[in-house]
């Protein structure tokens, strides 16, 4: 079974600042997708990023980029310019390509804190 | 983009009640739902898949009698807590993948559920 693991339960930024959140995976699988969501106070779960693991380059999203290191099994987030807004909590999620599996496995979370 | 409507968002009821929680895909259909469970101040856990036209499948430890999961159609799937008890007071999210393989799951915006 895959799992997920995000080791900084919280994380504080200066806000303008940049900071990285990390997140190592467990798989025996070559193809899947990684995700990461945002979950402000109001508990809505909100897509920030995804990237495929055939897929080489990072993906960026804004100020939101990743560092995907698949032999690592290592897909940290990093955001830039931090505002008010990105205060939440961020969890970081695995789903198989495979049709039974298309479930997701998310991580135990970070919650990101932004000092004005 | 798409749009997973979850209803009620709260629910306040006595012990020994059964509640039922909605999930509806509103502009894409999707054969296949998923049902979470979130604590206070941790991730989401998956309960359950929920299968259009067919059973759901429940993972490890969660009471298939005690959590009635219904996808009767592409764009609902229904989830009943039978005889709740304080216990099950918690955050229930469903999410919903549109038929394309290679597209993100969507989240409903959760319902609160207070069992006093």
């Amino acid at each position: 079974a895959q799992t997920v693991t995000q080791s900084q339960p919280e994380m504080s930024v200066q806000e303008a600042e940049t900071v990285t959140l990390s997140c190592t995976y467990d798989t025996s699988e070559s193809d899947y997708y990684l995700f990461w969501y945002k979950q402000p106070p109001s508990r809505q779960m909100i897509l920030v990023i995804r990237q495929e693991a055939y897929k080489q380059q990072n993906a960026t999203e804004n100020r939101f980029s990743v560092n995907f290191q698949k032999a690592a099994k290592s897909f940290s987030l990093k955001i830039s310019d931090s505002q008010l807004g990105d205060a939440a909590m961020y969890f970081c999620a695995y789903r198989s390509t495979k049709a039974a599996g298309n479930k997701l496995t998310f991580g135990g979370g970070t919650r990101v804190l932004v000092k004005p | 983009g798409a749009v997973v409507s979850q209803h009620p968002s709260r629910v306040i009821c006595k012990s020994g009640t059964s509640v039922k929680i909605e999930c509806r895909s509103l502009d894409f259909q999707a054969t296949t739902m998923f049902w979470y469970r979130q604590f206070p101040k941790q991730s989401l856990m998956l309960m359950a898949t929920s299968n259009e036209g067919s059973k759901a499948t429940y993972e490890q430890g969660v009471e298939k009698d005690k959590f009635l999961i219904n996808h009767a159609s592409l764009t609902l799937s229904t989830l009943t807590v039978t005889s709740a008890h304080p216990e099950d007071s918690s955050f229930y999210i469903c999410s919903a993948r549109p038929l394309s393989s290679n597209q993100p799951q969507h989240f409903g915006d959760g319902t609160r559920l207070s069992i006093l």
